[in-house]
């Protein structure tokens, strides 16, 4: 079945980076646009940064734009997410989700387990 | 962008009673463009219903959704006791995405 495993969490320094990663199997990797989704503790879901399937075209939310990029290696089935200048704010459990579209809607059909960021001094 | 709110923020039901968890939007949107979600403690979010109507796999057909213009619901017909979660809407448009903040509905 389609499984997502995110790794790369941990404990970082305000104004520090990190990098994320999300492997993907059971599926088509190179023929699905992919985002990540983060959810503060105790808060709801927000959407952080979508890529397509061929990684050329990137969206951000204006939370992260400039600080955090998204990429993703194809022959690898592994998606990626690169995060400067941490804030406390970015404090969160982070998703990768996989896309899935039609006529007049875009969703989040398949996520991962998540894996934990803590900016921290 | 657009900007979902829900409510109310907590809502407190019995198993086989009807659920109705509200989504405004704060401009006129499509049913189409809303999905839902559920969300159990220490679980990532579950895709329940997107496209206007359509169920992802696996959801019972208690769960329904309604509305129009900026003012959408979704009906739990008879709960059962696995569906006491955290439920969010979401929103697709111009390259951007939001969710509302959430539902919480428990056990009274």
């Amino acid at each position: 079945q389609v499984q997502l495993v995110e790794s790369g969490g941990g404990v970082v320094q305000p104004g520090g980076s990190l990098r994320l990663s999300c492997a993907a199997s059971g599926l088509t990797f190179s023929s699905n646009g992919m985002h990540w989704v983060r959810q503060a503790p105790g808060k709801g879901l927000e959407w952080v940064a979508f890529i397509h399937y061929d990684g050329i075209s990137k969206y951000y939310a204006d939370s992260v734009k400039g600080r955090f990029t998204i990429s993703r290696d194809n022959s690898k089935d592994t998606l990626f997410l690169q995060l400067h200048s941490l804030r406390t704010d970015d404090t969160a459990v982070y998703y990768c989700a996989k896309r899935e579209s039609g006529y007049g809607w875009d969703v989040f059909d398949i996520w991962g387990q998540g894996t934990m960021v803590t900016v921290s001094s | 962008e657009i900007v979902l709110t829900q409510s109310p923020g907590t809502l407190s039901l019995s198993p086989g009673e009807r659920a109705t968890l509200s989504c405004r939007a704060s401009q006129s949107v499509s049913r189409s463009s809303l999905a839902w979600y559920q969300q159990k403690p220490g679980q990532a979010p579950r895709l329940l219903i997107y496209g206007a109507s359509s169920r992802a796999t696996d959801i019972p057909d208690r769960f329904s959704v309604s509305g129009s213009g900026t003012d959408f619901t979704l009906t739990i017909s008879r709960l059962e006791p696995e569906d006491f979660a955290v439920y969010y809407c979401q929103h697709y448009g111009s390259s951007q995405y939001s969710f509302g903040q959430g539902t919480k509905l428990e056990i009274k």
